[in-house]
């Protein structure tokens, strides 16, 4: 049982584009929401989290936004450009048991000249 | 201050052979985690501790084995491998649950 659903699976953005991905999750226990970036070769790492008490949280280019009545959330990268291309999974954890988390499936972007 | 590290970076066995993959971390974190990440399905959680002597089964343990005797290390062992663990693993701690977690650059396995 996937309890963490991405889309899309790929993206291709043009250079200065706006880079959208969406995540919905199933178990309303969830209350830490990462996204996390991973180049080839490299294992994945944080970019923007947020935690339901809030809707949305920017970090520079990065904004996530959380709805937590809909149980999703996404990521908006503002300005993409070509160093913004890789790997980004979404993930949701319960702080409560560990924070085991449990990832989205993973959205591969380019972004092109 | 090296993070997480992991060894060997890349292995490959023959169907039956074992292996321990090792973890460490220099963060003196109380969580540690091992995943691996298959081509369409992201990371799913193999084993966790939550401090030193301690593990657990996370989603999909079967056919590994774990062991956490230094809060630093943190082992994954297959003992018997099968093609179908052949994927990257990667290991991951957390020092307190206010936190997120940090990876480590994995270890590719394949086997034959």
């Amino acid at each position: 049982q996937q309890q963490v659903k991405q889309s899309p699976q790929s993206l291709i953005v043009q250079k200065g584009g706006i880079s959208i991905i969406n995540c919905a999750y199933e178990n309303t226990a969830f209350d830490y929401f990462p996204w996390y970036q991973q180049f080839p070769g490299k294992g994945p790492a944080l970019l923007i989290a947020i935690r339901p008490d809030v809707s949305e949280k920017k970090e520079g280019r990065f904004t996530i936004s959380f709805n937590k009545s809909a149980k999703q959330f996404s990521l908006h990268i503002m300005d993409s450009q070509p160093g913004d291309s890789a790997t980004y999974f979404c993930a949701a954890s319960n702080t409560g048991t560990a924070s085991k988390l449990t990832f989205g499936t993973g959205t591969r972007l380019q972004v092109t000249l | 201050n090296a993070g997480v590290t992991q060894t060997p970076k890349f292995r490959v066995l023959k169907t039956g052979q074992s292996m321990t993959l090792l973890c460490a971390q220099d963060m003196n974190h109380e969580y540690m985690y091992w995943y691996r990440q298959d081509p369409g399905m992201g990371l799913r959680l193999i084993h966790y501790s939550v401090g030193e002597g301690t593990t657990a089964k996370g989603e999909v343990p079967d056919g590994y084995n774990v062991s956490r005797l230094k809060k630093q290390n943190f082992l994954l062992g297959l003992e018997s491998a099968a093609p179908s663990q052949t994927s990257v693993y990667f290991c991951a701690s957390l020092g307190t649950i206010q936190e997120t977690q940090y990876f480590g650059p994995g270890t590719r396995l394949l086997v034959l």
